[in-house]
């Protein structure tokens, strides 16, 4: 069945850059469309960006801008977020989940990867 | 960006009785390009992955009991549960996938009264 299995916990001090990704298997690659979703502790549901795995073309959420990058593997069948400048309001728990159109967003959702950014 | 607005935000339920959760958008979430809704309802537990119940308003996912039901179109959608059980606790997000940016709501906190 498809799964989507993503890095470890990271630990950064602020002003440090982080990479969180994202191995899809049991199902095609390219086509599924990645997002990234985070979750501060205590919080709701906040949607990142997405990157399309066939020509890994982006969209990202406007608060992120300029220190987001989502890129893909299709040798591996891996999708990378990254994000810099980190302050102490990226920790957060971030999930990736895949998207089709007709069917939608996050039938199948990663493990989620815990960061903690603190000095 | 699309506001989606759940209410209520805290919902108290007996064991056995029937819930309902309301969400509302503040543009039609009509995608014009195919006429679909992208209307999703998530439900995560505490300390779990969200797990999506419902896409495309009403269309259940796979091994969702069918005692969720979706509905609702244009700017207003519902979440039903006819019979709350005990593993049904949790946190219930709606979300829109027609504009960017995807936005959720807050979440409705569902807990056995």
């Amino acid at each position: 069945q498809a799964r989507l299995v993503q890095s470890g916990a990271a630990m950064r001090e602020p002003g440090a850059s982080v990479r969180v990704s994202c191995q899809a298997s049991g199902y095609i690659f390219t086509r599924y469309f990645l997002h990234w979703v985070r979750q501060a502790p205590g919080q709701g549901l906040e949607w990142m960006g997405r990157v399309d795995p066939t020509n890994g073309k982006t969209k990202y959420a406007q608060s992120f801008q300029g220190r987001i990058s989502m890129t893909r593997d299709k040798s591996t069948g891996t999708a990378h977020m990254d994000l810099s400048w980190l302050t102490s309001d990226d920790t957060a728990v971030y999930y990736c989940a895949r998207a089709r159109i007709g069917s939608g967003f996050g039938d199948v959702w990663g493990q989620g990867t815990v960061l903690t950014v603190s000095s | 960006d699309v506001v989606m607005t759940q209410s209520p935000l805290s919902l108290p339920v007996t064991l056995g009785h029937p819930a309902s959760i309301s969400c509302r958008s503040s543009e039609s979430l009509v995608y014009p390009e195919d006429g679909i809704t992208y209307l999703n309802w998530f439900h995560q537990r505490p300390g779990q992955t969200p797990r999506r119940l419902i896409y495309n308003v009403f269309s259940r996912d796979s091994g969702v009991p069918d005692r969720f039901s979706g509905s609702g179109s244009g700017t207003d959608f519902t979440l039903e549960i006819s019979s709350v059980e005990a593993e049904d606790v949790g946190v219930y997000y709606c979300m829109q996938g027609t504009h960017w940016p995807l936005t959720f709501g807050q979440g409705t906190r569902l807990e056995i009264e």
